[in-house]
């Protein structure tokens, strides 16, 4: 069964810092990977979604890689921002079930 | 233009009542899915459907049922609500062939 572990559970940083997040699973038979952003009493907001083919997927800031194998994906964030503070999600897909980590609560100090 | 929304945002109810939650999407997605988020903030899978298969997480108790009148809603009943049910579930589409889920922004269940 898969399961999808986060390290951090929760960070602080103050702004402008360059983080990392950790995302691992146990399965690497996986379909792709996706980080979400959780935002207090808010939905989910994909960030970057990795196809199981890739090593790593950009979007402006943000920076996530993916290493099948070893069972571990990271998120980075570049230059934080106050407004980076939220739940960051990964999930990791076999088709149809979607396994989600307990996410990391980031906290970007101003 | 909201893409997935879901009604109500809260729900306070007391237990062994029966509710339901409704979830529509406008993005012309053919599958859609309920999660439930816990307090721990774990989401779970409970449901995933299109038009033509239900797929059940086997976790899920059989007072839980998804109910799809077309294609852009997938509303989910539950039976006899317990104390346990209390959570956040949330209502995602995506499109066939594509990877990206789109979610609703959660419904807030207690069960008192």
């Amino acid at each position: 069964k898969q399961e999808v572990t986060q390290i951090p559970a929760a960070l602080s940083v103050p702004e402008g810092e360059n983080l990392v997040l950790n995302c691992s699973f146990t399965d690497s038979a996986i379909y792709n990977l996706q980080w979400f952003r959780q935002d207090p009493g808010k939905g989910l907001t994909s960030l970057l979604l990795i196809q199981s083919s890739q090593r790593e997927q950009t979007s402006g800031r943000l920076n996530a890689s993916l290493d099948k194998s070893s069972g571990r994906s990271t998120l980075y964030i570049a230059a934080s921002q106050p407004g980076d503070s939220a739940t960051y999600l990964c999930a990791v897909s076999t088709g149809n079930q979607f396994y989600f980590g307990t996410g990391t609560s980031l906290t970007v100090i101003p | 233009d909201t893409a997935v929304s879901q009604t109500p945002k809260y729900l306070v109810t007391q237990m062994g009542n029966d509710k339901s939650i409704k979830c529509e999407q406008n993005l012309g997605h053919d599958t859609m899915y309920w999660y439930k988020q816990d307090s721990k903030k774990f989401l779970k899978i409970m449901f995933s459907y299109n038009n033509k298969e239900l797929i059940i997480n086997e976790t899920v108790p059989n007072r839980f049922s998804p109910k799809s009148p077309d294609k852009a809603h997938l509303n989910l009943h539950i039976n006899s609500l317990e104390l346990g049910d209390s959570a956040v579930y949330f209502c995602a589409s995506r499109l066939r062939g594509q990877e990206t889920q789109y979610f609703g922004p959660g419904t807030r269940l207690l069960v008192l």
